[in-house]
């Protein structure tokens, strides 16, 4: 079965850069159609849709987030990486990662989640 | 200020029929598929409807997804607790050539 998990520091200071590991099972990001994408959600807020990676490499972007964000895959170790320049206390959240078949929304497995907070 | 327009509450009592609206634009809904998940509290948001109208094995066909123009919906039939959750719709917008999602409408059964 896909299973997706999480992986990162749980705090950062103010203008540090954030590194997040998607490990994942199940599923191979080198089988066409499949992506693995990054959604974020501050505490008591929505879902912010980040980034998303395909099986081609093909890469997406938030336009808000895009010159702070570079998602990168190793396909052999069945991991995505996330990293996300100047942190700021804004930028506090639990952040996804979650399995992609077709269109850059369709996440049908989600990670459980990592609560990283950025703080001085 | 989300991409996608939902209320942020709704509300019924067991056994009652509820409606979530979606409203967005041209480049999103218009013009691309809608999906819809359910985050209930402290869990990972799950999908519940892909595809417009579509539902993955296991969701219960209380819940129905439709599309009109710039617009969609969630209906939830025959209400229950357990269905209390937050809601939110997505798609990919063209002209962001990205994902956007809804605020989330938070569900309440009475």
């Amino acid at each position: 079965q896909i299973t997706l998990k999480e992986s990162g520091p749980t705090l950062v200071k103010p203008t540090q850069t954030l590194t997040l590991t998607c490990t994942f099972s199940g599923f191979s990001l080198s089988t066409s159609g499949v992506g693995v994408g990054w959604i974020r959600q501050p505490p008591g807020k929505a879902l912010e849709w980040l980034a998303l990676i395909y099986w081609d490499d093909d890469k997406r972007y938030s336009p808000s987030l895009k010159s702070r964000l570079t998602i990168t895959k190793d396909t052999s170790k069945n991991q995505v990486v996330l990293t996300m320049t100047n942190m700021d206390p804004v930028d506090t959240a639990t952040y996804y990662c979650a399995h992609v078949l077709g269109g850059g929304v369709e996440f049908d497995y989600w990670g459980q989640g990592t609560l990283v907070t950025v703080s001085s | 200020q989300s991409v996608l327009t939902q209320p942020p509450s709704a509300s019924g009592t067991p056994g009652q029929r509820v409606t979530i609206s979606c409203s967005g634009s041209s480049s999103n809904i218009g013009s691309n598929y809608v999906y819809w998940y359910q985050q209930l509290p402290g869990t990972a948001p799950k999908l519940l409807i892909y595809r417009n109208n579509q539902r993955p094995s296991g969701v219960p066909d209380r819940f129905s997804g439709s599309k009109s123009g710039t617009s969609a919906s969630l209906a939830i039939s025959g209400l229950r607790s357990e269905d209390e959750a937050d809601y939110y719709c997505a798609a990919w917008d063209d002209s962001l050539s990205a994902g956007v999602f809804g605020g989330g409408t938070k569900l309440t059964v009475l």
